[in-house]
């Protein structure tokens, strides 16, 4: 079946390091990918999305790229800030036209000043 | 929009008593979802609504559980009895149409004593 497996946490980084998350899925066919993040006290908001192979997904400078042939998706920033401090999930739909999203356990990410 | 509002946002009770979430999405979103949250499996499908239908239920743990939808702007999740195991944070989620972002609410920290 549909599965999406994340690189545990939590990551502790300084201000201004690299980040990458790793995510990697199982799916047949062709699912749209997506980032959702949970800031403390909040529900998960979509951070980016990629809906078919070679997409780029960006947005506050994240970003990740869709590829098919390793079947990941992972997460990257070129300088976190601390108010980047929340945990990330990796998500994938199949695009069949089910309603079903399929997340990732999450990982915690922790920014240091 | 005030995005999906879900109450009470935290709730502490005993074992063996009645519990209700409830969840109102963003108006015109006609799909809703109720999540739970939990550190051992993640974010869990409960039960899936389209247009005040229930679709999918398997995702209910047992028959202590129950959600209705009974008109558009409204949804409530019943746990009776609650158990100490039933403890997590529950998410409602709406969408719009095929739309294939998700928002979330804040969610209900569920405590079971």
């Amino acid at each position: 079946g549909n599965s999406v497996t994340q690189m545990e946490g939590p990551v502790t980084l300084s201000e201004e390091a690299f980040l990458t998350i790793n995510c990697t899925y199982t799916a047949t066919g062709y699912p749209s990918l997506f980032w959702y993040v949970q800031y403390p006290g909040e529900g998960l908001q979509l951070l980016l999305k990629a809906t078919k192979a070679d997409d780029k997904g960006s947005n506050k400078g994240f970003e990740a790229t869709y590829r098919k042939e390793t079947t990941s998706f992972h997460l990257e920033k070129g300088s976190v800030q601390v108010s980047d401090s929340a945990v990330y999930f990796c998500a994938l739909r199949h695009t069949s036209g089910t309603y079903k999203y399929i997340f990732g356990t999450g990982t915690r990410l922790k920014v240091l000043a | 929009d005030a995005g999906v509002i879900q109450s009470p946002r935290h709730e502490v009770t005993e074992m063996g008593q009645e519990v209700t979430l409830r969840c109102k999405p963003i108006s015109g979103h006609n799909s809703l979802f109720w999540y739970r949250q939990t550190m051992m499996r993640g974010l869990e499908l409960l039960i899936y609504f389209n247009n005040n239908v229930p679709i999918d239920d398997s995702g209910m743990p047992e028959d202590r559980f129950s959600a209705k939808m009974p008109n558009a702007s409204f949804s409530t999740l019943k746990i009776q009895p609650s158990e100490p195991r039933d403890s997590a944070v529950y998410f409602c989620a709406s969408r719009q149409g095929a739309n294939e972002k998700l928002f979330f609410g804040s969610g209900t920290q569920l405590s079971v004593l």
